[in-house]
């Protein structure tokens, strides 16, 4: 079956622009996570998604970052005023549900200039 | 502190040997642990997951070790093969009330020599 989707697969955009990634969790998962990884690093967890509740932003670095998910499926993280420090690659994952395995997508590389 | 680390970040071993990577956490409210595998340029795969209640589960040439007493996670892998060279993650979930939210170790690079 699907796994996750992400797009696009690479990014370069220059410092001070905004950039959007996209992600397409299983379908029936509820559960929706944003990660970032540095490289050669391990993940860097940023927010979390279930269902209808409030998402938990507390790994968000700044208030750059933000993120939507809508109707409880696609999500989208967004980074405005992008850093060179925001370089690195964006994995998306789903779950069932909590305290359930994470599947993850393929991830976005991004590289600000 | 938060944190989970691995003890070694370098592994390499001889083709059909078996492979102990470990890993040491720090919150002993953790009740969920998992092990990824990250190939190069891909997103981690899951390998095996263990809940806290149990000390050792054991999946396909696979097997992990769970001590709560000391906070130490072991992946073995047996008679390890070329495919399983990568980058291996362990990863725990922070008890009851959380939000699901995973956090990793900086992960282990496991060399198969053939």
């Amino acid at each position: 079956g699907a796994g996750v989707s992400q797009s696009p697969s690479n990014k370069v955009t220059e410092k001070g622009k905004d950039v959007e990634l996209r992600c397409d969790p299983i379908s029936g998962h509820t559960a929706l996570y944003w990660y970032r990884q540095s490289l050669g690093q391990g993940l860097e967890f940023l927010i979390y998604f279930q269902g209808n509740s409030a998402p938990d932003k507390s790994g968000l670095p700044s208030d750059r970052f933000s993120a939507e998910r809508t109707g409880g499926s696609v999500s989208t993280l967004t980074i405005q005023r992008t850093q060179q420090e925001d370089s690195a690659v964006y994995l998306c994952a789903s779950s069932l549900n909590r305290n359930y395995e994470q599947y993850f997508g393929p991830g976005t590389r991004l590289t600000v200039t | 502190g938060e944190s989970v680390g691995l003890h070694l970040p370098t592994l390499s071993v001889q083709e059909g040997d078996n492979s102990i990577i470990n890993c040491a956490y720090s919150n002993s409210a953790s009740d969920y642990f998992i092990w990824y595998k990250q190939e190069s340029g891909k997103g981690p795969q899951f390998i095996i997951d263990i809940r806290s209640n149990m000390d050792k589960r054991q999946g396909q040439r696979v097997t992990v070790l769970l001590n709560k007493t000391v906070k130490h996670l072991s992946l073995q892998i047996a008679a390890t093969q070329p495919g399983d060279s990568a980058v291996y993650f362990c990863a725990e979930n922070r008890g009851s009330g959380n939000t699901g939210k995973l956090i990793f170790g900086q992960g282990t690079t496991l060399q198969v020599k053939p």
